[in-house]
């Protein structure tokens, strides 16, 4: 099926420090999540993106999260600075629109901050 | 106020048995319900999906029972094979390009 990549895979940061973590959403597809993971429990939605614009964001995306997707690229999640509860996996997924609304999920960047 | 709830954060069958998964959610807006299956280590994968239009949506061993008036739906997993173990999410969105909303997972275990 369509793949959604993620770079990278895994991070170990210190906390305060910025990280960028990278999305290689499908090709055509016109919609961008982020969703956080702790400890394979509950998918948390953090944020949409559309036309280059934030559709909805959820309480879960600080202000210190920020999100893009310059030039058609990589659709990316940065957080600045980072705090020991930004531990998770942060799942990136595209999405057609159109009808339904299936969500394509890359495998994961598991985030560490110490 | 969690808006999509499983009920069962563990089920535990044994092969070819039927597993049943359920799932209600608050939200009379939802119309799409897809069921994502995630294995350790991995993102989650879309199963099957049901729109709101619809009671009953099968694909092989998989099919979705979903009850609009009650607001909760079912996932039966025929025949349950050792490889079907993993977490199996419900998840719900109103329209094209909104987000999931995601219930809390059942960790299905299929003993041989």
């Amino acid at each position: 099926g369509p793949k959604v990549l993620q770079i990278p895979s895994h991070q170990i940061i210190d906390m305060g420090q910025m990280v960028t973590l990278n999305c290689d959403p499908v090709s055509n597809h016109l919609y961008f999540y982020w969703y956080k993971q702790i400890l394979g429990q509950q998918m948390e939605f953090l944020v949409n993106f559309y036309n280059g614009k934030v559709m909805e964001k959820s309480k879960l995306f600080k202000d210190q999260f920020s999100v893009e997707r310059p030039d058609g690229s990589y659709f990316t999640l940065k957080i600045q600075p980072t705090a020991l509860e930004d531990s998770a996996v942060y799942f990136c997924a595209s999405s057609p629109g159109g009808d339904g609304n299936t969500l394509y999920f890359g495998e994961g960047s598991r985030l560490i901050v110490v | 106020q969690q808006q999509v709830r499983q009920s069962s954060q563990s089920l535990t069958v044994w092969e070819g048995e039927t597993a049943i998964l359920n799932c209600s959610y608050e939200n009379s807006a939802f119309d799409y319900f897809p069921w994502y299956q995630q294995f350790p280590g991995e993102g989650p994968a879309l199963l099957i999906a049901i729109r709101s239009v619809s009671d009953k949506k099968e694909d092989g061993r998989f099919t979705i029972f979903f009850n609009k008036r009650e607001k909760n739906l079912s996932l039966h997993i025929k025949d349950s094979q050792p490889g079907d173990s993993a977490t199996y999410f419900c998840a719900a969105s109103r329209n094209a390009g909104a987000k999931l909303t995601f219930g809390g997972g059942t960790r299905l275990t299929v003993r041989p």
